[in-house]
């Protein structure tokens, strides 16, 4: 089965520092990656997604992530943090029947 | 487009009592799935459904029914509240084979406290 693994339960960055939010998988077959965000008491947003190609994956709000078929990791980056992106970030696999598996989310706290 | 929307926002049951969630989608996709969310345990997908009239058990589905009478409506239902149901429940929909796409959109959320 599918399966991905977010490492930190919680990242601290300093406001105007590079953030990464880590992310392994373990699938068999070619990977279908996502990341979610979500804010306090709202459903999830879709950040971006990785199926193939291009291994720097561009997203809303100037998120990006970078997939590694070697490590198997898809890290979720910024290049400059802002309070504003403090939230709770999950990162999801597609299963097979069309499902998604998600991790159990890594929350981000950007330090003014 | 008011995209996913979810009803009730809020609800307080009482251990035995029954209710049902509505959960409602305006962008024509076939996909939709309840998931719970707590803390620590991210989100687990309860049942899920390919299209109308047909529904399936996700990892955690015991407890709890579902309908898919209409596309655009997934119901989910409690016949017995237990205090093990608290928890955070979200609806999501998709068009994977409309569109190719994936990504799942997401209502809002209900919270429900089981007393």
């Amino acid at each position: 089965a599918q399966s991905v693994a977010q490492p930190e339960d919680q990242v601290n960055v300093a406001e105007g520092n590079p953030l990464t939010v880590k992310c392994t998988y373990s699938v068999s077959g070619n990977p279908y990656l996502f990341w979610y965000v979500q804010y306090p008491n709202r459903g999830l947003q879709f950040l971006l997604k990785y199926i193939t190609g291009d291994n720097l994956v561009k997203g809303s709000y100037g998120f990006e992530a970078e997939f590694n078929k070697s490590q198997t990791s898809f890290h979720l980056k910024k290049p400059s943090a802002l309070v504003s992106d403090s939230a709770l970030y999950f990162c999801a696999v597609r299963d097979a029947g069309d499902k998604i598996i998600f991790g159990k989310g890594t929350r981000l706290h950007i330090l003014p | 487009n008011a995209g996913v929307t979810q009803t009730p926002k809020f609800r307080v049951l009482k251990t035995g009592q029954s209710m049902t969630l509505l959960c409602a989608q305006d962008m024509n996709h076939e996909y939709m799935y309840w998931y719970r969310q707590d803390p620590g345990m991210g989100l687990r997908l309860i049942h899920y459904s390919v299209g109308e009239g047909t529904t399936a058990k996700g990892e955690v589905p015991d407890g709890y029914n579902v309908s898919r009478l209409k596309k655009q409506n997934f119901l989910l239902g409690l016949e017995s509240a237990a205090p093990s149901q608290t928890s955070v429940y979200f609806c999501a929909s998709s068009s994977p084979r409309t569109s190719g796409n994936y990504e799942q959109y997401f209502g809002p959320g209900t919270r429900l406290t089981v007393t």
